[in-house]
């Protein structure tokens, strides 16, 4: 079965500190693994995927499939990166996602 | 351009009452899909269309929930004898459909509240 775990629901680091945000997945396969990301009051929307290895906004995340783990890090965290983030998987070809319960990340100035 | 919209965006019913939420996709995508979102969770899948068919099905609930595509472009999930279960933000996404790589874009919601 496919699962995405995310295992903290809050987050709160201080400007300027590292921030690292938890994702490990279930699969039997390979999947394409994604971080999602909803600001308040705006609509949910990707951030990055494994299979572009870019950084957006500072934001980095590597698949890691020894540990079926794809964290997501940013070496200086901003204000404004406090936000709801979701870690989520799907299979090859036009598939539905599977999402972890996400993480809220509060970066206190 | 204009991105995925749903209609209404909040929605208060009564319990065994029918509702219908709409989903408008980005104009060209092919590919739609119907998550829902409990309080406190992820988002999760009901069904998914590649134009006018429904590909994958397999997410939604019960068969109170049903969803229709009749010209491959908008969209409405419908829901019959609401239960309080049935609450949650009910999210639209629409892709190009081409390729595995194409990114999923989602609406903005619509909050459905059931009494």
């Amino acid at each position: 079965a496919q699962r995405v775990t995310q295992p903290e629901k809050l987050l709160s680091v201080f400007k300027g500190a590292p921030v690292e945000l938890k994702c490990n997945y279930s699969y039997s396969g390979s999947p394409e693994l994604f971080w999602y990301v909803q600001y308040s009051r705006q609509r949910l929307q990707l951030l990055l995927r494994h299979i572009s290895r870019e950084s957006i906004k500072g934001f980095t995340a590597d698949l890691n499939k020894g540990e079926t783990s794809f964290h997501l890090k940013k070496p200086f965290a901003q204000e404004e990166d406090s936000a709801m983030y979701y870690c989520a998987l799907k299979s090859t070809g036009n598939t539905p996602l599977v999402f972890g319960k996400g993480t809220r990340l509060s970066v206190i100035a | 351009g204009a991105g995925v919209s749903q209609t209404p965006s909040n929605k208060v019913t009564e319990k065994g009452k029918y509702v219908e939420l709409r989903c408008d996709p980005i104009s060209g995508h092919t590919a739609l899909y119907w998550y829902r979102q409990s309080l406190g969770q992820g988002p999760e899948f009901l069904i998914y269309f590649q134009g006018t068919g429904a590909a994958d099905d397999s997410g939604l609930p019960n068969d109170r929930f049903f969803a229709v595509r009749p010209e491959g472009s908008v969209s409405t999930l419908k829901i019959q004898r609401t239960e309080r279960g049935d609450s949650a933000v009910y999210l639209c996404a629409s892709s190009l459909g081409q390729t595995s790589a194409d990114t999923q874009y989602f609406g903005p919601g619509t909050r459905l509240t059931v009494l």
